[in-house]
């Protein structure tokens, strides 16, 4: 069955540490990959997305994110948090090669940030 | 604008009360999905849909059904709704170009 595997289940930063939430996927083959974002009370929102190419990926607010194949990890990351950041953190993987584009979720990191 | 809208936001219902919670995508995707979000267990997939006519089981299909008459419409139907299927829900679409998926806004469900 697909897996995908978040690490870390709740992070309490300080304004301005850095940031890393690691997700692990568990099947080979071409996969595309996805973080999501949630902030309270909010849908889910496209952070940013890997298809293929450069496996150093940019997203919004300063979000990036790294695909090392070899790991079958997409790691977040983020220089420096901020208040705002404070949401839920999804990683999602779909298998275009498997003809499918439903994406299956991590269980997701919840990312408080003090001021 | 592109969207996924969801009907209704909020629902607070009585067991074994027959509901339908609609969902309809205005980006003329393929790819249709449900998903409930429970605290400490993440989205976990309902059913989803490839096309019209085209549905499929999820990791959690019990007490569900779905239907995809339209490419637009994807209702997720609780035949006879239980306490344990409150919780927060969650429609996507997905087109064959963006990849990425449009969430709608929610459907809160209390099942008392």
């Amino acid at each position: 069955a697909q897996s995908v595997s978040q690490h870390n289940h709740h992070v309490i930063l300080s304004e301005a540490a850095s940031l890393e939430l690691g997700c692990n996927y568990s099947y080979g083959g071409t996969v595309n990959l996805f973080w999501y974002v949630q902030y309270p009370g909010q849908h889910l929102q496209l952070l940013l997305k890997y298809f293929s190419g450069d496996p150093l990926v940019k997203g919004i607010k300063g979000f990036e994110a790294e695909f090392i194949k070899s790991k079958f990890s997409f790691n977040l990351r983020k220089p420096s948090v901020q208040w705002s950041d404070t949401a839920e953190y999804f990683c999602a993987v779909n298998r275009p090669g498997g003809g499918s584009y439903i994406p299956t979720f991590g269980r997701g990191t919840s990312l408080i940030v003090h001021p | 604008e592109a969207q996924v809208t969801q009907n209704p936001r909020y629902l607070i219902t009585v067991t074994g009360k027959k509901l339908t919670v609609t969902c309809s995508q205005n980006m003329n995707h393929e790819y249709m999905s449900w998903y409930r979000q429970d605290p400490g267990l993440g989205l976990r997939q309902i059913y989803y849909s490839m096309n019209v006519e085209v549905t499929d089981k999820g990791d959690v299909p019990e007490g569900y059904k779905v239907s995809r008459k339209e490419k637009r419409n994807f209702p997720l139907i609780l035949e006879s709704p239980s306490p344990n299927q409150t919780s927060l829900y969650f429609c996507a679409s997905t087109g064959l170009s963006e990849g990425g998926a449009f969430f709608g806004q929610g459907t809160r469900l209390t099942v008392v």
